[in-house]
This record gives C-alpha cells, structure tokens and sequence, in this order.
C-alpha cells in the first residue's frame, strides 16, 4: 500500500516556465514533509520541506504548499533552469514517535528544455 | 568531506556471499538511517539508529540484514548469503533530529550500488 504517491512518472518544461510538481498521502499522521532531488549515480539531496502546522514555504525558487484537507502537496520551481533537471522525491513522515522514519514517493523525472 | 560518505560506491557478489556496507555519517548527527533503492523506485526504510541504538529495524527484509553502528557515529550494514533480490542501491542518510518532534531533513549519501550475480 503506497502512501506517499507520485502519479506523474515525469514532466517536460521549458525554461523559464513554472514545474509544478505533485504528491498525494494517504496517512493523516503524517506531519512533516520533505522534497528531495535526486541526480543519476547520487543521492537524494534535501530541497525543501514543510511542518503541517503550515501551508506554505518558500526558498528563494522553490516554494512548497500543503493542502491538509486534501492530503497533498506540490512543489513549484519558477522560473525553470535546465540544472533543475532531475527526478523529485516526495517524502513524508510522522513526528513525534521513535522513529522519524521517511515514507518515499516513486519520484518524477522533471526533464527543463532550454 | 562534510556530508554522508558511503563505500564502497559499487559492490559486485556472487549469491551466497557475504557483503558490508560501510556509512560515515555527518559529524555529530544523532540519528543515522539505512535505505534500499530499487530501480524505479523511491527509498525504502530499512533500520534507524539513535546514536548506537538501533531503535527501529522494521524494515529489514531478513534475518539474512543486520546493521550496527557501536560507537555511535560509523554504521555498518551487513548482508549475509546474498541473493539476486538484495541487488540495490543501499542508502546512508544522517539527521541532527534525536526523534520527536524537533523535524530536522535527513541528509544523503550517494549509496553502494549493490550487485549480486
């Protein structure tokens, strides 16, 4: 049972548009929320993230919203680079326990035209 | 270097051998994780460590996985009598976050590409 889900395999934008990028859960605990940028042979590297206490957050390019009533989030880069080409990871977890264990989403390929 | 270093980067087996995987976390990151990738896929939990505690080890698929991380910085996974299913990238990642509430981002090794023939 997948609940962290990325339903777009992958997304083709030009640069200087907006990506908009997004992810769906299914566990109401879930109370913080990371996205990560993976590039090929490396590992995820921290992009942004969001506590559930909030709706949004912004650095610089990148801005993450979070809509609990829905369960989903999105990430928004504007305006585009082609050195933001890479696959996205959502993830999410629930604080508060032993273990802030992160839930992983199967991540899009974000291909930026130039 | 100042981020999560992993080795080997790659790791060719034959089934039935036995493989270590070695993770240097961040300097002074309390909390240190274990994930599988597989191909297409996104990271899957494996084992948690609060300093040399391992506190969760769920997700480990088999008595085949252990990990330990004794004096609380180096971690070691170990897999024993490797089969063609435990082919992955095996992920390293470090937090500051003890656990709890006070959310801190996991950071990322590049991971071992695993490969058992």
């Amino acid at each position: 049972d997948q609940q962290v889900k990325q339903n777009s395999p992958s997304l083709s934008v030009q640069e200087g548009r907006i990506s908009i990028l997004n992810c769906d859960y299914t566990n109401s605990m879930f109370d913080y929320f990371l996205w990560y940028k993976k590039y090929p042979a490396e590992g995820p590297t921290f992009l942004i993230s969001i506590s559930s206490i909030k709706d949004k957050n912004e650095d610089g390019r990148f801005t993450v919203f979070l809509n609990k009533s829905a369960k989903h989030l999105s990430l928004h880069i504007v305006p585009s680079q082609p050195g933001d080409s890479a696959v996205y990871f959502c993830a999410a977890n629930s604080g508060g326990g032993a273990t802030n264990k992160l839930i992983f989403g199967t991540g899009t390929l974000l291909a930026v035209q130039p | 270097g100042a981020g999560v270093s992993q080795s080997p980067r790659y790791k060719v087996a034959k089934r039935g051998q036995d493989v270590a995987l070695r993770c240097d976390p961040i300097s002074g990151h309390v909390s240190l994780f274990w994930y599988q990738q597989a191909l297409g896929q996104g990271p899957e939990f494996l084992t948690y460590f609060q300093n040399e505690a391992q506190l969760d080890k769920s997700g480990l698929p088999s008595d085949r996985f252990f990990a330990e991380r004794p004096e609380g910085s180096v971690s070691t996974l170990k897999i024993q009598r490797t089969q063609q299913e435990d082919s992955a990238v095996y992920l390293c990642a470090s937090s500051l976050d003890p656990g709890g509430t006070n959310n801190q981002p996991q950071h990322f090794g590049d991971g071992t590409r695993l490969s058992i023939l």
